[in-house]
């Protein structure tokens, strides 16, 4: 079954429409969960890490907030320049490995 | 800053060649990763690596192998390259412990004729 669960897979907002992407998990332990954004051709470029349930983080336009069961990312009065795939992961406790979801692909139009 | 570097950004190569795919890392991290991304699928584990010639199979290691003889070089190689390994290549790394993000490279996308 699927650990990490994406939405929506797309979404296209106007400049300035602020919205949330969600990203649910089921792990048996959270060692940390982790989202990453990617531009076309490109490797997924690190953005935060959320260990524990109430935690946030913000970085310019973007926040990320998580549960014990989904962690949102905030897009606040996006740009164009925010166009991207954003791609979440966990890692569980006792893992090496992060598990992905398959990512929500952002368009911000102009 | 953290750099993760791969040997080349676009590969095309014929079916049945073998295919070496290298990772460098400046930051003197343990653990080591490949992974292949496919539109749909998402980012799926090949290998990795926790250190220096230690190896462990991810969720689809069939058709590859890797190599780690220094710390800071992963290789990935696919010993008889077939259309199904047509994909995007991205190599990890981090620092070992509980609590440490994973640094990606650019990634070579590989196209088998």
């Amino acid at each position: 079954e699927d650990q990490v669960t994406q939405s929506p897979e797309a979404l296209r907002l106007q400049e300035g429409e602020s919205s949330s992407l969600n990203c649910s998990y089921t792990v048996s332990g959270l060692r940390g969960l982790f989202w990453y954004r990617q531009d076309p051709g490109k490797g997924p470029e690190f953005l935060f890490t959320l260990y524990s349930a109430g935690e946030e983080k913000e970085k310019e336009r973007l926040k990320a907030t998580l549960t014990k069961k989904e962690s949102f990312l905030h897009i606040t009065a996006p740009k164009p320049e925010d166009s991207a795939t954003y791609l979440c992961a966990v890692r569980e406790t006792g893992a090496n490995n992060l598990f992905f979801g398959t990512g929500t692909r952002l368009t911000v139009i102009p | 800053d953290v750099k993760v570097t791969q040997s080349s950004r676009y590969l095309v190569k014929r079916t049945g060649e073998k295919v070496f795919l290298e990772c460098v890392q400046d930051m003197d991290h343990e653990n080591m990763f490949w992974y292949r991304q496919d539109p749909g699928l998402g980012l799926r584990l090949i290998y990795f690596s926790y250190d220096v010639k230690m190896k462990e199979k991810g969720d689809i290691p069939e058709g590859y192998s890797v190599s780690r003889e220094k710390k800071e070089r992963f290789s990935l190689i696919l010993e008889s390259a077939s259309t199904n390994q047509t994909s995007m290549y991205l190599c990890a790394s981090r620092r070992g412990g509980l609590q440490e993000t994973q640094y990606f490279g650019p990634g070579t996308r590989l196209l088998v004729l």
